[in-house]
């Protein structure tokens, strides 16, 4: 079964500093990749997403980036964080659509 | 229009009684469905998943699909306090990339 380690779980970060999120998978091979984001008392709002190595879909114009260096590494950047992008950033994986994704344990971004 | 609608709650439901949770769509093409508990602070977990018409049972679980009504549903039987917890329904459609789309959540509290 897979496996996400997301790091580090609580980040306070201030306003106009950069950010560098990562995320790596175990127990299987060329997964899709996404990273969510959950703003306080709301739903999953998806971020990135990625099929395959150096291969990065944005969902929604935003002060964020994606990258994915190996086939198992994803990771989430900011130059610059807004106050806006304070929330939980969760990492997920699947194998395929009849699996659903397993989530990360999330890093918990307050930006100040 | 929402592309997956549910009810925000809360929802308050006595021990040991019957918890009802809904879900609709609109991609009338949607293959996958999916339910997740959510604690507070914490990722989501996989609780259920069903593709067909009918009703899929798993111990305490039933999740139900109707796909012309394009409705999806969770029961809950023998609720308990630990069942307290968001629960996120959640689709994928037929485009490429699994993208899972959530909704909101209902939050749910199971009362002593």
């Amino acid at each position: 079964s897979q496996t996400i380690h997301q790091w580090p779980a609580t980040l306070v970060q201030p306003v106009g500093s950069p950010l560098s999120l990562e995320c790596t998978v175990e127990g299987t091979s060329n997964p899709n990749l996404y990273w969510y984001r959950q703003a306080a008392g709301r739903g999953l709002q998806l971020l990135f997403y990625s099929v395959g190595i150096g291969q990065i879909s944005s969902e929604v114009p935003q002060n964020l980036s994606a990258s994915r260096p190996q086939d198992r590494q994803f990771i989430l950047s900011s130059k610059k964080l807004l106050l806006s992008d304070s929330g939980f950033y969760l990492c997920a994986s699947s194998r395929d659509r009849l699996y659903g994704y397993t989530f990360g344990s999330g890093t918990r971004l307050t930006v100040v | 229009q929402k592309e997956v609608e549910q009810n925000s709650g809360p929802l308050s439901v006595p021990e040991g009684a019957i918890a009802s949770l809904n879900c609709t769509y609109s991609d009338r093409g949607s293959q996958s469905f999916f339910w997740y508990r959510q604690y507070s602070g914490k990722s989501p977990e996989l609780i259920m998943s069903i593709y067909s018409n009918g009703d899929k049972e798993d111990g305490r679980f039933t999740a139900q699909l109707n796909k012309a009504s394009q409705y999806v549903s969770l029961l809950i039987r023998d609720s308990q306090p630990s069942d307290s917890a968001t629960y996120l329904c959640a689709v994928i459609g037929i485009q490429g990339a699994q993208k899972l789309v959530f909704g909101q959540g209902t939050r749910l509290t199971i009362n002593p």
